[in-house]
This record gives structure tokens, sequence and C-alpha cells, in this order.
């Protein structure tokens, strides 16, 4: 079956310092990758997406790239922010209108 | 902007207790998701909806819970007899649908329930 791993957390971070957060994969056929963030008492929202290999996502100053032979989609920003402070989640699906397959999130932490 | 709604956002009750949710999502969204959030883990779907019809409710637990979309457009989930296992955010999600996708899902900022 379909399942995502994150990397354990939670993570804190000075502001303007660099983040990486990891995440791999695992799925039957041709999955599209997702980053949703949760800030504290909000529903997910999408950060960005990939559909296919060696495409990368990008918002908000933040990147990640599917990566199909390390089968990997990791978070990166080169400056992070206080408001960056959120729940991060990795998320895949396999087909055009299928569920969502979620990681189990990780808590960032910016101090100013 | 076109949000998807949820209500309440929050609800205690008690064990054994008969517990409902309502999600109302973007107009002209055909897809609609149900997700359970634990605390500490990523959403799991419930069900899945497209239009009035139950696409996947693999993971639902169909002895206590269900989940209607009647006319094809709001929706409800429901938990009779609540147990305290369910203490957990529900969160509602809606979609475009058709095979030029995968659409975009936009959640609802969920339903935090509390069984004591």
């Amino acid at each position: 079956g379909n399942s995502v791993t994150q990397m354990e957390g939670p993570v804190t971070l000075s502001e303007e310092a660099f983040l990486t957060i990891n995440c791999t994969y695992t799925a039957t056929g041709y999955p599209s990758l997702f980053w949703y963030v949760q800030y504290p008492g909000e529903g997910l929202q999408l950060l960005l997406k990939a559909t296919k290999a060696d495409d990368k996502g990008s918002n908000k100053g933040f990147e990640a790239t599917y990566r199909k032979e390390t089968t990997s989609f990791h978070l990166e920003k080169g400056s992070v922010q206080v408001s960056d402070s959120a729940v991060y989640f990795c998320a895949l699906r396999t087909g055009a209108n299928s569920k969502l397959t979620f990681g189990k999130g990780i808590t960032l932490s910016v101090r100013p | 902007e076109a949000e998807v709604a949820q209500s309440p956002r929050y609800k205690i009750t008690e064990k054994s207790q008969a517990v409902a949710f309502w999600c109302d999502p973007i107009s002209g969204h055909a897809t609609l998701y149900w997700y359970r959030q634990i605390l500490g883990q990523g959403p799991e779907l419930l069900v899945q909806f497209q239009d009035e019809s139950v696409v996947d409710d693999s993971q639902l637990p169909k002895d206590r819970f269900s989940a209607e979309r009647l006319k094809g457009v709001d929706s409800t989930l429901k938990i009779q007899p609540a147990e305290l296992g369910d203490s957990a955010m529900y969160l509602c999600a809606s979609s475009l649908v058709g095979l030029a996708g995968p659409y975009e899902q936009y959640f609802g900022p969920g339903t935090r329930l509390t069984v004591t």
C-alpha cells in the first residue's frame, strides 16, 4: 500500500536559518506529491506540489523536488521566518481523484 | 475566496452519546472527503463521496460511524455511540473532479472532538 515517512520532530530553528524537512514515500504507480501546512487553529493548506519525476514545486520561498530514484520529496527553505512556524505534512495521491495519504507531520518552531 | 465550512468547530461529548458534524464544500466541488486526524498524526481518510455516492469508505468504522451527502452538496458525519478513542480532529475537504486532475483538495478548519 501507499505510505509516507517524515523525519521525526519537532524542529526548532532561529530566524533566517536554512530548513530541510525530509520526506520519503512508498507507492504503487506514479504518485503526485504534496506538502501541506497547518497553522495553529486552522485547517490544512496546500503549500506546493509536484506531479511527475524531477518536477520542482515552489511557493512562498519553499521548494521540493520529486526524486523518483530516491522516492523522496524533501522540503527546503533558504531563510525561515517566525511566521513559518506551523505543522508540515508530506502527502501523496496515486489517482486524479483519489484520497491523500499523509505522513505524521512535523512541527516547526522558528525563534526570533 | 470560497472556503469549506465546517461546524461545530469544537465538540465535547460523553462516551456512548451521539455526535454529528456538518460540512459544506466549495460550490461546484463534486468530490467531498472526511478525514480523521489523531493528535500527533497525519489525517487519514474516513470516507470519500463523488456527488451523493460513496467512492471509498474502507476505513470508516461502520459499526458506529455513518456519513451521508443526500443531495450531493453538504455532508454530515455521525458517530453513535462515541468512544474515548474517537477524540480527534475531523477534517472535511472538497475538490473538483475530472480526468485532468489531480485537483487540489481544499480543507475546512475542522471539528475538534473530545470524548470524556
